[in-house]
C-alpha cells in the first residue's frame, strides 16, 4: 500500500537550519510529482513547494523562496525539504504528498506529518 | 496569488441531511479545484479533485460541482464520520492556495 513518512521535525531554534525527509513505499516513487505542505496546528493549510517526477520543475511559495529548498533521491524514494533561516512562523507539521499523475492534479496520498517547532 | 474564500466558515447539521460548501476564487480556475477533508489529528484527505471527480474509495453521497469562480461540494445526507473540516485547493495556478476551511459539525 502507498505510505509516506515524514521525518526529521524538531524543536529549533530562530535562525537554524533543519532537513526534513519523506520516505516513500508501495508505489513506484520516481513516477509522481510531489510536494511540501504545512499546518500551524489548529489552523489552515499553506503549500510550500513542489517538484516534478525528474526534478527539471520546481515551485517554492514566496514565503520560503531562498530560505527552504525541496529535492528527491529517486534510487532512495525520498523526498526532502532543507530549511534554512527559520523563523517562528515557520512553526507547523509538515506534510509531504503526492500527485495523483503528470496529468491529474490530485494529492491523493499524504504522510502522516512531522512537526517543526521554532522557538527561542 | 489566487484567493479562496470558503463559506460558510460552520456549518452545524444533523445526520442524515444535506451539507453545501461553497469555495470561490478571485479568478478563474477552469475546473482545476480540488476538496479535502481533515479530522482532528489526521492529514487531510482527498475527496474530490478536477471539480467532479471523486476519488478512489470516496462515497458517492460526495460530490463536487462548479466551474469558472464558483464551486461547491455537496454531501447529501450527513453520516456520523462527515462531520469535520473541509479545506478546498485551487490547481490552477501557482502558488497553490487554501481556502479557509469550513467546519461541518454536528447540531
Amino acid at each position: 500500500q502507498v505510505q509516506l513518512v515524514e521525518s526529521g521535525g524538531g524543536l529549533i531554534r530562530p535562525g537554524g537550519s533543519l532537513r526534513l525527509s519523506c520516505a516513500a513505499s508501495g508505489f513506484t516513487f520516481s513516477d509522481h510529482h510531489m510536494t511540501w505542505i504545512r499546518q500551524v496546528p489548529g489552523k489552515g493549510l499553506q503549500w510550500l513547494s513542489y517538484i516534478s517526477d525528474d526534478t527539471t520543475f520546481i515551485k517554492y511559495a514566496e514565503s520560503v523562496k531562498g530560505r527552504f529548498t525541496i529535492s528527491r533521491d529517486n534510487g532512495r524514494n525520498l523526498l526532502y525539504l532543507q530549511m534554512n533561516s527559520l523563523r517562528v512562523e515557520d512553526t507547523g507539521i509538515y506534510y509531504c504528498a503526492r500527485d495523483l499523475s503528470p496529468t491529474l492534479r490530485a494529492f491523493d496520498y499524504w504522510g502522516q506529518g512531522t512537526l517543526v517547532t521554532v522557538s527561542s | 496569488d489566487i484567493l479562496l474564500t470558503q463559506s460558510p466558515a460552520t456549518l452545524s447539521l444533523s445526520p442524515g441531511e444535506r451539507a453545501t460548501l461553497s469555495c470561490r476564487a478571485s479568478q478563474s480556475l477552469g475546473n482545476y479545484l480540488t476538496w479535502f477533508q481533515q479530522k482532528p489529528g489526521q492529514a487531510p484527505r482527498l475527496l474530490i479533485y478536477h471539480t467532479s471527480i471523486r476519488a478512489a474509495g470516496i462515497p458517492a453521497r460526495f460530490s463536487g460541482s462548479g466551474s469558472g469562480t464558483d464551486f461547491t461540494l455537496t454531501i447529501s445526507s450527513l453520516e456520523p464520520e462527515d462531520f469535520a473540516l473541509y479545506y478546498c485547493l485551487q490547481r490552477r495556478d501557482w502558488p497553490l492556495t487554501f481556502g479557509g476551511g469550513t467546519k461541518v459539525e454536528i447540531k
